[in-house]
């Protein structure tokens, strides 16, 4: 069981449209992080939220923007994307420096 | 900033062979080191973890080993299974990474692992 949940599972977009990818952990972990997939790729970190506020945002291209509503919930807001922004976007959650980070099952994303 | 590297990049075994994966790192702060399996369309699964604070630790068929002077940590698999193959990525934490103290994982490259039955 993932206890770190992330919908929509697939979405497929056209490079004009805006969309939202969501997370939501009940663990009452601190650091939230949003990652980027290739295939057959090491997960490439996007942003760090450490206890809702934006710790770390990995020179993300701006049609990337995150939103932490919440301790428990990650927004991805994605607008204007590109096609080689089509890969699996995880989300994953852990509760201190040297803790388990659990990722959920992730956002398999495609722009047309 | 920590750099994981991570050999080899595919392994190929026999079933009821072992496998070993190596990982090296570069910064001497990191504490933590977990390793993930993804199979093909699935999210990165943790299968193991050590801190620097032990040198082995074993879980049924998987291991960990961690050489913190030498700065390297290794995957062992005894008695591989057709089930066993998957992506195998290692990882390295730096507890403080600029000014927060929930840091980051570092990942290595992947190593596809490919059990024949």
């Amino acid at each position: 069981d993932t206890e770190v949940t992330q919908t929509p599972k697939h979405l497929v977009m056209g490079m004009t449209n805006k969309k939202s990818l969501k997370c939501e952990q009940h663990m009452g972990h601190r650091a939230m992080y949003w990652y980027k997939q290739k295939a057959k790729k090491p997960p490439e970190l996007m942003f760090v939220y450490s206890y809702e506020k934006l710790s770390i945002n990995e020179s993300v291209p701006s049609r990337f923007s995150p939103e932490c509503p919440n301790s428990s919930l990650l927004n991805l807001h994605l607008h204007a994307l590109q096609p080689e922004d089509s890969a699996l976007y995880l989300c994953a959650s852990r509760q201190g420096g040297n803790q388990p980070q659990h990722f959920g099952d992730g956002t398999r994303l495609s722009i047309l | 900033g920590e750099n994981v590297e991570q050999h080899p990049s595919t392994l190929s075994v026999q079933e009821g062979d072992s496998a070993v994966i190596k990982c090296t790192y570069s910064d001497s702060a990191s504490n933590y080191f977990p390793w993930y399996k993804q199979e093909l369309g699935k999210r990165p699964q943790l299968i193991i973890d050590i801190r620097s604070n032990v040198g082995e630790k074993k879980d049924q068929r998987i291991a960990v080993t961690l050489n913190k002077t030498a700065k390297h940590f290794s995957l062992h698999i005894t008695e591989t299974q057709p089930e066993d193959s998957a992506v195998y990525f290692c990882a390295a934490s730096n507890p403080y990474f600029r000014g927060s103290t929930l840091g980051r994982l570092y990942f290595g490259r992947g190593t596809q692992l490919t059990v024949w039955p």
